[in-house]
């Protein structure tokens, strides 16, 4: 079963930040934080994982608190393509992407 | 490179027919893996292939389905008989290795089952 909590749904204004919380407060040492989303009709789409310290790449930057029970992802500019369900997941050594519910992201004009 | 390629891109059949889903990985991922999402539920694992070989299958929901990767290329997933719980979208993944990276989806197969 999912070990995360996400809201069920957020909005944002096209060009603001998109802050997306998550609470993972079972994380064990070994285990990374994995962000994906799901554009409607598509295929979900990896975004960026992280461990401990903070990462950044083209698409998003993830923030993950000292003590890694929580993290946030950033879309710094979001835009309406970023509208989706994004997944905030625990990464398993067994491999398993464990899906949520996630959070339903709905960028307006 | 090539996406992940998933075919057919729709399906219909009948209860009790049969149907086999493809997925072409990205080429040299030894790693394939399918998920499906069935009636508005969490999307779920179904089973990890490593080359040709079942790393783990767990998530296989009965043994009408059977899924296959001869060779290490290219898989398929088999649905026999089919039944209405069946109907969903079916989602393949590829990584080119093993553990904490990324995976690259394909668009699914979305089958309907009536």
């Amino acid at each position: 079963d999912a070990k995360t909590t996400q809201p069920t749904s957020m909005d944002c204004a096209e060009g603001r930040a998109a802050n997306l919380p998550c609470n993972h407060s079972t994380i064990s040492g070994n285990e990374y934080v994995y962000w994906y989303r799901q554009i409607h009709s598509q295929g979900p789409q990896y975004i960026i994982h992280g461990l401990k310290n903070n990462e950044t790449n083209e698409m998003a930057s993830l923030i993950i608190t000292e003590d890694r029970k929580s993290s946030t992802l950033i879309l710094p500019h979001a835009t309406l393509r970023d509208t989706a369900v994004y997944y905030c997941i625990v990464k398993r050594n067994t491999d398993k992407l464990i899906f949520g519910t996630g959070t339903r992201l709905q960028v307006f004009p | 490179e090539a996406g992940v390629t998933q075919f057919p891109s729709h399906s219909v059949i009948e209860k009790g027919q049969t149907v086999t889903l493809r997925c072409d990985p990205i080429s040299g991922h030894d790693n394939l893996y399918w998920y499906r999402r069935v009636m508005g539920k969490e999307i779920k694992f179904l089973l990890h292939f490593v080359k040709e070989s079942k790393q783990d299958e767990s998530g296989m929901p009965n043994n009408r389905f059977l899924a296959e990767r001869t060779g290490g290329t290219y898989s398929t997933l088999k649905v026999q008989p089919a039944e209405l719980e069946d109907s969903g979208v079916y989602f393949c993944a590829s990584s080119q290795v093993r553990g904490n990276y990324g995976y690259t989806f394909g668009s699914g197969t979305r089958l309907t089952v009536v």
